[in-house]
């Protein structure tokens, strides 16, 4: 099936500790998204990336990073500079940035604890 | 920086009342888009809205874009338990961005 992977579906983190969700498509979308969804603040973009090997902070980059060496694939590295990391982590794409509808994973909630 | 509106931030209903969530942009949008969120779900395209005054129907929702392009509607006729779920607008700025308002949380009474 076509689609966006998210992985894994549930994380736990200790505090300090880094971690990468996964963020795979076959939909053939030149452009990726992270966003995080925290109750009552809807959806904030952290990283897109338009083509491969570039990419552009959001709103809330501090704290994350990301990389884009394939076309398919988008991670996001939550590192440990980020404050409050608990949040649900949507990772979508779309096939330009501009004017078109943006197709979503179905997401990966991490837990600091 | 841009922002996008969205009220009310939660809506309570018994069945079969209607249902709108409003979005209001402080500049002009190139388009607008609505996706609805299922609890525990995530974000699945609804619609696009290009044109100033547009109006599209899905069955019982009404989306409406309005002459300046700043705002827009989600109109629900006669509410659905299926209807439950958060629904989200989303505006296109002019650097071509797309701005997420913060969602209008519908619960529905049997």
């Amino acid at each position: 099936d076509g689609g966006i992977t998210q992985s894994p579906k549930y994380l736990f983190r200790k505090e300090g500790q880094n971690v990468t969700l996964s963020c795979e498509q076959n939909l053939n979308h030149d452009a990726m998204y992270w966003y995080r969804q925290d109750p009552g603040q809807g959806l904030r973009l952290i990283y897109y990336s338009q083509i491969v090997n570039d990419f552009q902070k959001g709103d809330i980059a501090e704290g994350y990073s990301v990389s884009r060496e394939k076309k398919e694939s988008f991670p996001l590295t939550v590192t440990s500079a980020q404050k409050n990391p608990t949040a649900f982590y949507l990772c979508a794409s779309s096939p330009w940035d501009r004017g078109n509808t943006i197709y979503f994973g179905e997401g990966s909630w991490l837990t600091v604890v | 920086g841009q922002q996008v509106m969205q009220i009310p931030q939660y809506q309570h209903v018994q069945e079969g009342e209607d249902f709108t969530t409003y979005c209001n942009s402080s500049t002009t949008l190139s388009n607008i888009q609505w996706y609805k969120q299922r609890p525990g779900g995530h974000p699945v395209f609804l619609i696009q809205l290009v044109k100033s005054g547009e109006v599209k129907k899905q069955k019982r929702l009404t989306f409406q874009f309005g002459e300046a392009k700043k705002n827009s509607s989600l109109h629900i006729t006669a509410t659905q338990t299926t209807d439950v779920g958060t629904y989200f607008c989303a505006g296109r700025g002019s650097q071509g961005n797309l701005i997420f308002g913060k969602g209008t949380k519908l619960s529905v009474k049997p």
